[in-house]
């Protein structure tokens, strides 16, 4: 079965919305990172989160181990926000990424 | 800060043909990656290198040869081009398996 599941599948929002994406997976954690990546684009680190709570401008990240599950919280959601969301989980031993959110804001 | 170049930007081959995408980081970064994304799918590890001459099979591996000539470089192979084939092939490298950074793709369509 897959690794890494990722919820919702997409995600359609007016601008100025909160999302909150999520990230469960099957196995240990080692470590955790999202990516964004826009359409056609390469894929840009957002966080580097094994565990814990990160923030970044509007952008939150919270791992937590023993439920084994991420999130990633946007808040006040802009137009530039829309593409790919993934996660990927590294279990010390392999790399697994999710199948990712599609975000589209509307202005 | 460095940078990942991949080359070609594009790559439109043949059935049968064998295909090399090439890899380059500036970051000095011990392990590379690649990595195979369909559309509308998460990424899925081809194969990874811990050092230079280091490979690693990751779970596509099949169908694809890699090569690690030196640190800075890491270039994969397909070795079969399949008919009707299409994904975006991801080169990434990171210190140890922490942040990884990722290069702009190269884009495979397969006559």
């Amino acid at each position: 079965g897959q690794q890494v599941q990722q919820s919702p599948a997409s995600l359609v929002l007016q601008e100025g919305e909160n999302a909150e994406l999520q990230c469960n997976f099957s196995t240990s954690l080692n470590s955790m990172q999202w990516f964004y990546q826009r359409p056609g684009g390469s894929l840009v680190s957002l966080f580097y989160n094994p565990s814990g709570t990160k923030q970044s401008g509007r952008l939150t990240s919270t791992t937590v181990i023993k439920e084994r599950r991420s999130s990633l919280h946007i808040s006040s959601s802009q137009t530039t926000d829309s593409g790919t969301y993934l996660c990927a989980m590294d279990d010390n031993n392999r790399i697994f990424f999710g199948d990712g959110t599609q975000l589209v804001v509307k202005p | 800060g460095g940078i990942i170049t991949q080359t070609p930007k594009f790559l439109i081959g043949q059935e049968g043909q064998k295909l090399t995408l090439k890899c380059q980081q500036n970051f000095n970064h011990d392990t590379m990656y690649w990595y195979r994304q369909d559309s509308g799918k998460g990424l899925r590890l081809i194969y990874y290198s811990i050092t230079e001459n280091d490979l690693q099979k990751g779970d596509l591996s099949e169908g694809y040869d890699a090569s690690r000539e030196k640190k800075s470089s890491f270039s994969l192979t397909v070795t079969s081009a399949q008919k009707n084939e299409m994904a975006v092939f991801l080169c990434a490298s990171s210190i140890a398996r922490d942040t990884q950074y990722f290069g702009p793709g190269t884009r495979l369509l397969v006559l």
